[in-house]
């Protein structure tokens, strides 16, 4: 098992937008909607902000989105405020009943 | 509200063995796969193993063979034994809740260290 690709870091300023991708294989992202990302602020439990693709939990706002085409999911913030500097990752079930997570991207608000 | 607190993380030798318990509360626990996954420092996050409702278990190959999974439904808790315990393993455990398919809910987490 090795870890789902994702670039290490991503930078935006306040208000553009910032897409992170994670690419995965036949045998995870591109096999089953269970993909989903989560917001990791250091010292803080990992919060999910979207499931099965690109659905958003309740309270999590819609300036995140998600897709996936092929073997690779993607996520993108709009509008970035300086509270969403954070790490994400990115996490997919796989044809072995496991699951795997990305390598993780940190995201820097300028 | 849903809760998952974790307990039995601390410091251990290399070789040595730790308990690791979690007891949810807030939601019917017997009908959700429950998971642990760790954050080990410089590295990430780490999915470690999971228990479904109907008690199947599936690890992550760094861990196979030498940590085991377990639920109790009557005392809303998950465990995981954690045997020939390597530098490599430090790191903070939580315990999270699966809804469809996604880590809906984490406990606050405990932290391991494995260092002599």
């Amino acid at each position: 098992q090795s870890a789902l690709t994702q670039p290490a870091s991503v930078s935006g300023s306040p208000g553009q937008s910032i897409t992170i991708s994670c690419t995965g294989s036949s045998n995870d992202i591109g096999a089953y909607k269970y993909v989903s990302w989560y917001q990791h602020h250091p010292g803080k439990a990992p919060k999910l902000i979207i499931y099965d693709v690109s659905s958003r939990p309740s309270g999590v706002s819609d300036r995140f989105s998600a897709s996936k085409f092929g073997d690779t999911a993607s996520l993108t913030i709009s509008g970035l405020q300086a509270e969403d500097e954070a790490d994400y990752y990115c996490c997919s079930y796989t044809r072995s009943n496991t699951w795997m997570l990305g390598g993780g991207t940190k995201l820097t608000v300028l | 509200d849903v809760q998952l607190v974790e307990s039995g993380g601390g410091l251990i030798q290399p070789g040595g063995s730790l308990r690791l318990s979690c007891v949810a509360s807030g939601f019917t626990f017997s009908n959700y796969d429950m998971h642990w996954v760790r954050h080990v420092a410089g590295k990430g996050l780490e999915w470690v193993a999971v228990v479904g409702a109907a008690f199947d278990t599936y690890y992550a190959d760094s861990v196979r063979g030498r940590f085991t999974i377990s639920r109790e439904n009557a005392k809303n808790s998950v465990d995981l034994q954690m045997n020939t315990l390597r530098a490599a393993d430090t790191g903070v455990y939580y315990c999270i809740r699966d809804r469809e398919g996604a880590f809906d809910s984490w406990g606050q987490g405990t932290l391991v260290s494995v260092s002599s």
